[in-house]
């Protein structure tokens, strides 16, 4: 079975800074689906940035980018420029090609300081 | 932009009561899931829904729920005779098709049962 993994239940950043935030994996295999999503308080999740294995080029939106490494089945989620608004939960989750379901890890609770 | 949309946003219920949980999907996507998330931990795949039926089941989905798509438009997640651990916060998501990836979440209705 799949399984995600984020190891840092929580991380702070001062406004403006950057923050990057780890997510690895376990897969069988190749083709997969890799998404980060943000909670804020509200508890909405909403989609932040996802990432296709089959393509090597890291995906960016905006100020927020990734670094995938297929090989070491790790995707971690690159802030820059942090916001207040950036304050939140932030789940890493796995979709296989194959399945309908989406394995999320524990979630990192990001602390922005003013 | 179109969007997921649950209600109700909070619910109480007694234990050993019926809840039914209510989602109206997107309107032209064809999958639909229901995810759980006890608060303070991570959130858990609970059902897929396709073609009027189930596509893939976790083992949390035992026989005390059960989902419908009784009209066309709402996606119902219905907990037969609650209990103290399913309170939570339950998320409906959808997605287009197959070739899709990107599901899209709603904001979730809170459970809590007495």
């Amino acid at each position: 079975a799949q399984t995600v993994t984020q190891s840092q239940p929580e991380m702070s950043v001062q406004e403006a800074e950057t923050v990057t935030l780890s997510c690895t994996y376990d897969t069988s295999e190749s083709d997969y689906y890799l998404f980060w999503y943000k909670q804020p308080p509200s508890r909405q999740m909403i989609l932040v940035i996802r990432q296709e294995a089959y393509k090597q080029q890291n995906a960016t939106e905006n100020r927020f980018s990734v670094n995938f490494q297929k090989a070491a089945k790790s995707f971690s989620l690159k802030i820059s420029d942090s916001q207040l608004g950036d304050a939140a939960m932030y789940f890493c989750a796995y979709r296989s090609a194959t399945n309908n379901d989406m394995r999320f890890g524990a979630g990192t609770r990001l602390t922005v300081k003013p | 932009e179109p969007e997921v949309t649950q209600t109700p946003s909070h619910q109480v219920t007694q234990m050993g009561q019926e809840v039914i949980l209510r989602c109206v999907p997107i309107s032209n996507h064809l999958y639909f899931y229901w995810y759980r998330q006890i608060l303070g931990q991570k959130v858990e795949f609970l059902v897929s829904f396709y073609n009027n039926e189930i596509s893939e089941k976790s083992e949390i989905f035992d026989d005390q729920f059960s989902v419908e798509r009784p009209d066309g438009s709402n996606f119902t997640l219905k907990i037969r005779s609650t209990k103290l651990e399913d309170s939570a916060m339950y998320f409906c998501a959808s997605r287009v098709y197959r070739g899709s990836y990107e599901q899209y979440f709603g904001p979730g209705t809170r459970l809590t049962v007495t």
